[in-house]
C-alpha cells in the first residue's frame, strides 16, 4: 500500500479563491482525519470520520470550510472563499478503529494563500 | 477537557547529551498516550505508544497518571533525533486524537 495520498502537495491560491484538497486513506481503513499544522498551534484536528460519516466537526473554523467523504476511499477539504490565514500545511490522516491505534498521515499538502 | 501540554516549543541539546521532552494531559477517562514523530520531510509518523512499553530508537516514555504527564527521554541524543515531536492522546475506546503543540527537537555536533 502507498499509504495515505494527498493532493496537491503544494497550492497557492489567492485570496477569495476556492480551494480543494483531496485525501485517499490506506485501503481497508475505517477512520479518516483532517488535520491542519501551523507553527503557532501545531497540529489542530479540524474534522473526522468514521465509516464516511462526518463524527466531529467540532475543530472547522468556520463555514468556509467544509469536507466530505463520499465514499471510504476518498475525502476532500474545501476552502471557500480562502484567506491569507488559512495558509497551512493540511494533513490527511487514516487509521482502523480499535486496531492499534495508530494514524498513518499523509504528506500533506501545503497551502499558502497570498 | 482534553487538553496535551507541550510547554517547550524548541529544545536545543549537544550530541550525547540526555534529553527529556515534556508532555502533560488531560483527560477525564482512561487515556492512551503516543509520541509522533515528523523528521524533515518526510510523514509524521508513530514513534512510540503507552500500552507497548517499548523503546524505540532509544526513546522511551513512562505515563505517569498521578502528574498526568508522558514524558519522552533518551540517555544520548543523536544528530539524527532533529525532529518535531508530538504527543498525542486518544480516549480509550475512542478514535478521536488529540495533539499537543509540538517541540523542535535540535540535536548540536
Amino acid at each position: 500500500d502507498a499509504g495515505v495520498i494527498q493532493s496537491p502537495r503544494h497550492e497557492v491560491t489567492e485570496m477569495g479563491q476556492e480551494v480543494t484538497l483531496r485525501c485517499k486513506p490506506i485501503s481497508g481503513h475505517n477512520s479518516l482525519f483532517w488535520y491542519r499544522q501551523t507553527m503557532m498551534r501545531g497540529l489542530e484536528l479540524l474534522i473526522y470520520f468514521n465509516n464516511n460519516v462526518p463524527i466531529d466537526d467540532s475543530g472547522m473554523p468556520e463555514d468556509r470550510f467544509s469536507a466530505k467523504m463520499p465514499n471510504a476511499s476518498f475525502s476532500t477539504l474545501k476552502i471557500q472563499p480562502s484567506e491569507p490565514r488559512d495558509s497551512a500545511v493540511y494533513f490527511c490522516a487514516s487509521s482502523l478503529e480499535g486496531f492499534t491505534g495508530e494514524l498513518f498521515f499523509g504528506e500533506g499538502s501545503r497551502l499558502t494563500v497570498l | 477537557a482534553q487538553r496535551v501540554t507541550q510547554p517547550e516549543k524548541l529544545l536545543s541539546v549537544f550530541k550525547g547529551a540526555p534529553v527529556e521532552l515534556k508532555c502533560n494531559y488531560s483527560y477525564s477517562g482512561s487515556p492512551e498516550l503516543f509520541w509522533y514523530v515528523q523528521y524533515s520531510r518526510q510523514r509524521l509518523q508513530l514513534l512510540l505508544r503507552h500500552i507497548s512499553r517499548e523503546s524505540i530508537k532509544g526513546f522511551t516514555a513512562d505515563l505517569n497518571k498521578g502528574e498526568t504527564s508522558f514524558h519522552l527521554k533518551k540517555p544520548f541524543a543523536q544528530e539524527e533525533d532533529s525532529a518535531m515531536y508530538y504527543c498525542a492522546l486518544k480516549g480509550m475506546g475512542f478514535n478521536k486524537f488529540y495533539f499537543g503543540s509540538g517541540t523542535k527537537l535540535n540535536v548540536k555536533p
